[in-house]
């Protein structure tokens, strides 16, 4: 049973189309993150939301828009895609409280060519 | 604010030998730390975490790190690498409780070569 999944596994698309990527945690977990992995493979946060709530939002332009339509899943959807968003995007979750450990998806590869 | 360090994007050994991978972090809370490893195309798993217990922390596939708050350091060591050892390793920083982003340092390339 794959925890936390996430499809397309690869996503190859022209510039200015709109793509979706989905997630889904099979973990019972409150909280949901997208976090972007550049070609350096730098991490960082770009989104959460906790039981459908978006609690962090960082910088992130408003071409992109999470949506959970429950707490198990938390699907991103992006507009007018642009060469620099190629990347690989994760998914991750977690409890709010304890450790706050991170269980991530196997990553979405974007392309936009 | 927090912010995660590691020192050397490329560590390579050879196998059989010492592994040490460098990270330093700043926080202005008690931090809880993590080492995930990333193999070609896959996704994250996490190695270990340090979250306030005991300082020498003990992980998967023989890794372990330490907690010195005094050197604000988490370095991740082997005793002995092995060649299915070689991936991207990422250390990152978060607070304890609510809903808290993981900081992440920029990774460290382990190569190991026969």
């Amino acid at each position: 049973d794959t925890a936390v999944s996430q499809t397309p596994k690869y996503l190859v698309t022209q510039m200015g189309n709109d793509k979706s990527i989905k997630c889904e945690q099979n973990l019972g977990h409150d909280t949901m993150y997208w976090y972007k992995q550049d070609s350096k493979k730098f991490l960082k946060i770009m989104f959460s939301y906790n039981n459908k709530e978006l609690i962090i939002n960082e910088t992130v332009p408003n071409r992109f828009s999470p949506k959970s339509p429950d707490k198990a899943h938390l699907n991103l959807h992006i507009n007018s895609l642009e060469l620099g968003d190629s990347a690989v995007y994760f998914c991750a979750s977690s409890q709010p409280t304890g450790t706050n450990e991170q269980f991530f998806g196997p990553g979405t590869r974007l392309t936009v060519l | 604010a927090q912010s995660v360090t590691q020192l050397g994007s490329h560590v390579s050994v050879s196998e059989g030998a010492l592994v040490l991978l460098r990270c330093n972090y700043s926080s202005s809370v008690p931090p809880y730390l993590f080492w995930y490893v990333q193999y070609p195309n896959q996704g994250l798993q996490l190695l270990l975490k340090y979250t306030s217990a005991a300082t020498l922390v003990k992980g998967i596939n023989g890794f372990e790190a330490e907690f010195k708050k005094s050197e604000t350091s988490f370095h991740l060591t082997k005793p002995s690498a092995h060649m299915s050892d070689a991936a991207e390793y990422f250390c990152a920083v978060t607070k304890a409780g609510g809903y808290n982003k993981l900081i992440f340092g920029a990774g460290t390339r382990l190569a190991v070569h026969p």
